[in-house]
């Protein structure tokens, strides 16, 4: 398996912007995880789903956040309109089973910079 | 305090010697505990999960859990170079139906040659 996919690797964008990150997660995952990570904070937990339906959004920090899941396949974070608090390197993992579900396996992230 | 507590380090060990590397966590309904290494610019990578009270080892790694005293800890033996790193301690605990998953900040370990 190619492991969690994630895009753009790079993003840099002004502020107002529409930022929309995309996320393949692995093949028979059935938890999905969008992460962000700044030096400050750490790590963060956004949101997370279970079979594409949100479980938990409430770490997503205000209405500028959505995340969709249509598909196994498939996640998108979106921020709408972007501001440069929002800069960051975003993480996607999938992982397994509900008993192992901090065996998470990452993606390479997504680095967000909003001038 | 902090539900998931590690040093920020940095850590500074030498090449060959043992890394220690300590995390406590306050909630006692954690169910199950993990360690991941990320390189600078990379992403978070598990490497080692831990269930039970005791040792688990893994090739130079070795986790301890200690569920009454609310601590895990993970040793690395014959450091080498490669192994310099920021490394996260997780904790998964069941918080209503849902099982959530609580970081701590990381610790950064440098392996001096």
């Amino acid at each position: 398996d190619a492991g969690v996919i994630q895009s753009p690797r790079h993003e840099v964008t002004e502020m107002g912007q529409e930022v929309t990150l995309r996320c393949k997660p692995i093949s028979g995952h059935d938890y999905l995880f969008w992460y962000r990570q700044t030096m400050m904070r750490g790590l963060e937990l956004l949101i997370y789903f279970n079979n594409n339906v949100p479980i938990d959004d409430s770490g997503m920090p205000e209405d500028r956040f959505s995340a969709k899941m249509p598909n196994a396949s498939f996640s998108t974070l979106k921020i709408q309109p972007s501001e440069p608090r929002d800069s960051a390197v975003y993480f996607c993992a999938s992982s397994f089973a509900t008993s192992q579900a901090g065996e998470l396996f990452f993606g390479e992230g997504s680095r967000l910079t909003v001038l | 305090q902090k539900e998931v507590e590690q040093n920020s380090g940095p850590l500074s060990v030498p090449e060959g010697a043992i890394a220690s590397l300590n995390c406590t966590y306050s909630d006692r309904g954690s169910q199950s505990f993990f360690w991941y290494r990320q390189y600078s610019g990379k992403s978070p990578e598990l490497i080692m999960s831990i269930y039970s009270n005791g040792d688990k080892e893994d090739g130079r790694f070795t986790a301890q859990l200690n569920k009454a005293s609310q601590y895990v800890s993970l040793l690395i033996r014959d450091s080498q170079p490669s192994d310099s790193a920021t490394y996260l301690c997780a904790v998964n605990l069941l918080r209503g139906s849902n099982y959530q998953l609580i970081w701590g900040a990381g610790t950064k370990l440098i392996i001096k040659p």
